[in-house]
C-alpha cells in the first residue's frame, strides 16, 4: 500500500510541451527526493528537499525544476521537453534522520516524442 | 567518489535453490547500507540497513550480511515470488547527508 503518491503514471508528450509531474505523500516526512532510472542503469539524484521552502539540485544535472510550498507535495516541472528527457522520474520520501530509508512512489513514466 | 558495484547483473534460479547477491562497494566512510527490492513498473522496496562490518539481518528467506568492502543478500530456498531486482545502496558518513549511491541492481529470476 503506496502512503507516495504519483501522477500521471504513464505520459507520452511531444517535444517543447511544458509538464508537471506530481508527487504527494500523507506520511508527514520533511525529507523528498527526485530519482531518475534509466532501464539497467542506477537511481541518480536530480532534486532534494529537506523541508518547506527548500529545494537543492542532486548530483545529475537536469533541466527541471522543482517546488516545496506544501510539507506533502513536490511536484517536478519541465518547462520544455526534448526526448533526452525520456526516462523513469521516481519520488521518494523519508524522516529526518540521516540514515532513514526511502519511501518510493510507483514512479511516471515519460516518453517524450 | 563512492562506487556500488553489483553482480551478478542477472540470476537464475529454481524455486528452492538457494543463491547469493553480490555488492561491492568503495565509500569514504560508510554510514549506512541498504537494500531495496523493485518490482517491475514499481518503485524500490525498502528490505534492510547494515551499518557495521559483522552485521546481518534477516526477513524471511533473505539474509543481508557486511563486510568492510561488501554486502551480500542471502536468498534461501526461493520462491518464484522473490523474482524482482535488488539495489544495492550506500550512504557516506560526512558531508552532505542526503547521499545516497547506488548500484545497477540484481535482477533475480526464480522459475517454479
Amino acid at each position: 500500500e503506496a502512503d507516495i503518491y504519483q501522477t500521471p503514471r504513464y505520459l507520452v508528450i511531444g517535444t517543447g510541451k511544458k509538464i508537471t509531474l506530481e508527487c504527494s505523500q500523507t506520511m508527514g516526512h520533511d525529507k523528498m527526493y527526485w530519482y531518475q532510472q534509466d532501464p539497467g542503469m542506477e537511481l541518480h539524484l536530480i532534486h532534494y528537499s529537506y523541508g518547506v521552502n527548500s529545494t537543492e539540485k542532486g548530483d545529475l544535472s537536469s533541466e527541471s525544476t522543482v517546488s516545496r510550498i506544501r510539507t506533502e507535495h513536490f511536484p517536478l516541472t519541465l518547462e520544455s521537453a526534448r526526448p533526452s528527457h525520456t526516462s523513469q522520474y521516481l519520488c521518494a520520501s523519508s524522516v529526518t534522520a540521516r540514515d532513514s530509508p526511502l519511501h518510493f512512489g510507483n514512479g511516471t513514466r515519460l516518453t517524450v516524442t | 567518489e563512492d562506487q556500488v558495484t553489483q553482480s551478478p547483473e542477472a540470476l537464475r534460479l529454481q524455486e528452492g535453490e538457494s543463491s547469493s547477491l553480490n555488492c561491492s562497494y568503495t565509500v569514504s566512510g560508510l554510514r549506512g547500507l541498504f537494500w531495496y527490492r523493485q518490482d517491475p513498473g514499481k518503485g524500490p522496496e525498502f528490505l534492510f540497513t547494515l551499518y557495521s562490518a559483522g552485521e546481518e539481518k534477516e526477513k524471511e528467506r533473505l539474509k543481508a550480511t557486511l563486510t568492510k568492502k561488501e554486502s551480500f543478500l542471502h536468498i534461501t530456498a526461493p520462491k518464484p515470488e522473490d523474482s524482482a531486482t535488488y539495489l544495492c545502496a550506500v550512504q557516506a558518513g560526512g558531508g552532505s547527508n542526503y547521499k545516497l549511491t547506488f548500484g545497477k541492481g540484481t535482477l533475480l529470476t526464480v522459475n517454479p
